[in-house]
């Protein structure tokens, strides 16, 4: 089974309406993050979570809001939709125990904005 | 800010051939470097990770290698195969304060062609 798991894997939605995307991981990491990849474009963060009182605006978070609601879930959500939200969204942890502290990231939201 | 650029943005090989994709940083003072791979609908997979006082980094037919004072690293792939035809990205991870970010640049989709 996957480690970092996101829902729903594709999504097709309409400008102004609120859409929430999930991760949840069963790596045990305390650190999450949420970024934005565009086509020919490299990602971009958008929010990150060191645990789940901690959370801190990334590059690109307007627009977006998300909830840590337990260590393993953190959540992403777009209040108002609009066409240039369309993206391909991606969740990944860490753990800074670990002394590189790869990031391992989830398969990925694609979305669509009409 | 940092900037990472890749190139070649696309590269097409016949299979077996030895190939080179390169990753510049326009800022030296990185943590570690990273290469991943992106395949379609499986999110990022780390390949490999050098840290900053490293050189290079192996595994399998894959051999990355990082030069931080001209702010270059190469990843080398040996007797390419099918199989390795992706997106590969490369991110630089800052030393200092805001050592959790990375900075990735826009991928070299690659194409192995039996």
């Amino acid at each position: 089974d996957a480690d970092v798991t996101q829902t729903p894997r594709n999504r097709i939605t309409k400008t102004g309406k609120r859409i929430m995307l999930e991760c949840s991981q069963t790596k045990g990491h305390d650190r999450m993050y949420w970024y934005r990849q565009d086509p020919g474009l490299g990602l971009q963060l958008i929010y990150y979570s060191f645990d789940v009182k901690d959370i801190n605006k990334g590059e690109i978070s307007d627009g977006y809001s998300v909830s840590r609601q337990a260590q393993a879930k953190f959540s992403l959500s777009l209040e108002s939709a609009i066409p240039n939200q369309t993206a391909l969204y991606f969740c990944a942890t860490s753990d800074p125990r670990e002394g590189a502290e790869t990031q391992y990231f989830g398969p990925g939201t694609r979305l669509l904005v009409l | 800010k940092q900037e990472v650029t890749q190139i070649p943005a696309a590269l097409s090989v016949p299979e077996g051939e030895n190939l080179v994709l390169n990753c510049s940083f326009t800022d030296s003072a990185i943590y570690n470097l990273q290469w991943f791979r992106q395949d379609p609908g499986k999110g990022l997979t780390s390949l490999l990770l050098i840290q900053s006082s490293q050189r290079e980094q192996t595994s399998g037919r894959l051999n990355a290698s990082l030069d931080k004072s001209s702010g270059r690293s190469t990843l080398y792939i040996a007797a390419s195969q099918p199989g390795d035809s992706a997106t590969y990205l490369c991110a630089v991870r800052p030393s200092g304060g805001s050592n959790y970010k990375l900075t990735f640049g826009k991928g070299t989709l690659l194409t192995v062609n039996p």
